[in-house]
């Protein structure tokens, strides 16, 4: 079974950047295709964007000025970079599979990321 | 973007009884490609997210058979024929079908 795990700090500084990593067990990224979701404290799950293992990328347009998604075959692992980090990007951050088209299906635990100073 | 609306937004159950939440879209979820991508979710507390159904009506591997859903254009409905103890926390509907893919803000179900 596919397992995802997500990896970072914590605590941010506004202003900053946000960097967290997927590292992805039980098959191979080679494979599907692969997105970033959050949910802010007491808000709807929002979804950030995906990546296919070929490097395209397809990100949410409220963020994508801000947004970056890189991926690493030889790691099994995906990125996700967001910039210029404010209290409006404090929430639990998921990775998860895209199966298919329309869809996911198997999620990380989740990370929770606060932006303070 | 497509706004999902769920109701009811809180949803106390008695055990053994069913329970129903909807799912309203501000546009229709038809696919290019003909698909549906209204897919359902639950989520326990302090856990991630569970994919129960996909394309309004597939029920994922290892969900019970008293797990419906249904639905067509831009009304869709979870249903669950008798409610377990386990069946507690947040039911969240998701549109795939046009980017950005747009969840609801989420039904709790709640034991009585």
């Amino acid at each position: 079974q596919v397992q995802l795990q997500e990896s970072g700090p914590g605590l941010v500084k506004p202003w900053e950047t946000l960097s967290l990593t997927c590292t992805v067990s039980g098959g191979s990224i080679s494979s599907d295709y692969w997105s970033w979701i959050r949910q802010p404290p007491g808000k709807r799950l929002e979804w950030i964007g995906y990546i296919h293992h070929s490097g395209s990328t397809n990100y949410h347009p409220s963020l994508k000025s801000r947004v970056t998604m890189s991926i690493d075959i030889s790691k099994n692992q995906f990125s996700l970079k967001l910039g210029s980090v404010t209290a409006a990007d404090t929430a639990m951050y998921y990775c998860a599979r895209i199966p298919a088209p329309g869809t996911v299906d198997y999620w990380g635990q989740g990370i929770l990321v606060t932006v303070s100073s | 973007d497509v706004v999902m609306t769920q109701s009811p937004l809180s949803l106390p159950v008695t055990l053994g009884q069913p329970a129903s939440i909807s799912c309203r879209s501000t546009q229709g979820l038809v696919f290019s490609d003909g698909n549906t991508y209204l897919n359902w979710f639950h989520q326990r507390p302090g856990q991630s997210p569970r994919r129960l159904i996909y394309k309004v009506s597939n029920r994922d591997s290892g969900v019970p058979d008293r797990f419906s859903g249904s639905g067509s254009g831009t009304y869709f409905t979870l249903k669950i024929s008798r409610v377990e103890a386990e069946d507690v926390g947040v039911y969240y509907c998701e549109q795939g079908s046009h980017w950005p893919a747009t969840f609801g803000q989420g039904t709790r179900l709640e034991i009585k």
